[in-house]
């Protein structure tokens, strides 16, 4: 079975700076995708950023990146330039072959100081 | 487009009753799928439906269930309530159809208590 570990369950930033979340994983499968999900306050669960595991290049989506170590099975999130609307749960998680079976992480909460 | 529509946002329970939740995906979107977030656990897979099959089953007692309509809408049922299913369950629908994960869209979630 998979596993996802996030080991930070709470990250603060400044605002305008930068915030790396770190998130690790273990499977003994060679497709899958990885996902950084965030769920703002009372509101629903948005998709932030998705890696393909065949893919050796870093997804990027506007000021969050990530940092995708296939070997170490590792897969860091960072936001930059950090901005209020930031603030939130971050789930780290995992999809197989299975379909949209996703194995989450415990989350991350990131508070944003202004 | 609309998004994913679940309904009742919120119900409150007793012990030994049952409830039914409803998930609305977006229109086109054929999986659908359910999770139970909470303090203790976090988020966890309950099961996924496509084309009103199940696919995929997480590791949750007989008495969760769940159903797919023609219309790709879903509903989970859960019986026999316990004060620990006290939990958000959240729906998400995706595109995909069949393969590796895809993006899933989540809806705002269904908040039951079990008093």
């Amino acid at each position: 079975a998979q596993t996802v570990t996030q080991s930070q369950p709470e990250m603060s930033v400044q605002e305008a700076e930068t915030v790396t979340l770190s998130c690790t994983y273990d499977t003994s499968e060679s497709d899958y995708y990885l996902f950084w999900y965030k769920q703002p306050p009372s509101r629903q669960m948005i998709l932030v950023i998705r890696q393909e595991a065949y893919k050796q290049q870093n997804a990027t989506e506007n000021r969050f990146s990530v940092n995708f170590q296939k070997a170490a099975k590792s897969f860091s999130l960072k936001i930059s330039d950090s901005q209020l609307g930031d603030a939130a749960m971050y789930f780290c998680a995992y999809g197989g072959a299975a379909g949209n079976k996703l194995t989450f992480g415990g989350g991350t909460r990131v508070l944003v100081k202004p | 487009k609309a998004g994913v529509t679940q309904t009742p946002r919120y119900l409150i329970k007793t012990r030994g009753q049952q409830v039914t939740l409803s998930c609305s995906p977006i229109s086109g979107h054929r999986s659908v799928s359910w999770y139970q977030q909470t303090p203790g656990q976090g988020l966890q897979f309950l099961f996924e439906y496509f084309s009103e099959t199940q696919r995929n089953k997480g590791n949750f007692p007989g008495r969760f269930s769940g159903r797919q309509f023609s219309n790709s809408r879903s509903e989970m049922n859960v019986s026999t309530l316990e004060l620990g299913d006290s939990a958000l369950y959240l729906c998400a629908s995706s595109s995909l159809t069949s393969g590796v994960s895809g993006e899933l869209f989540f809806g705002e979630g269904s908040r039951l208590t079990v008093l």
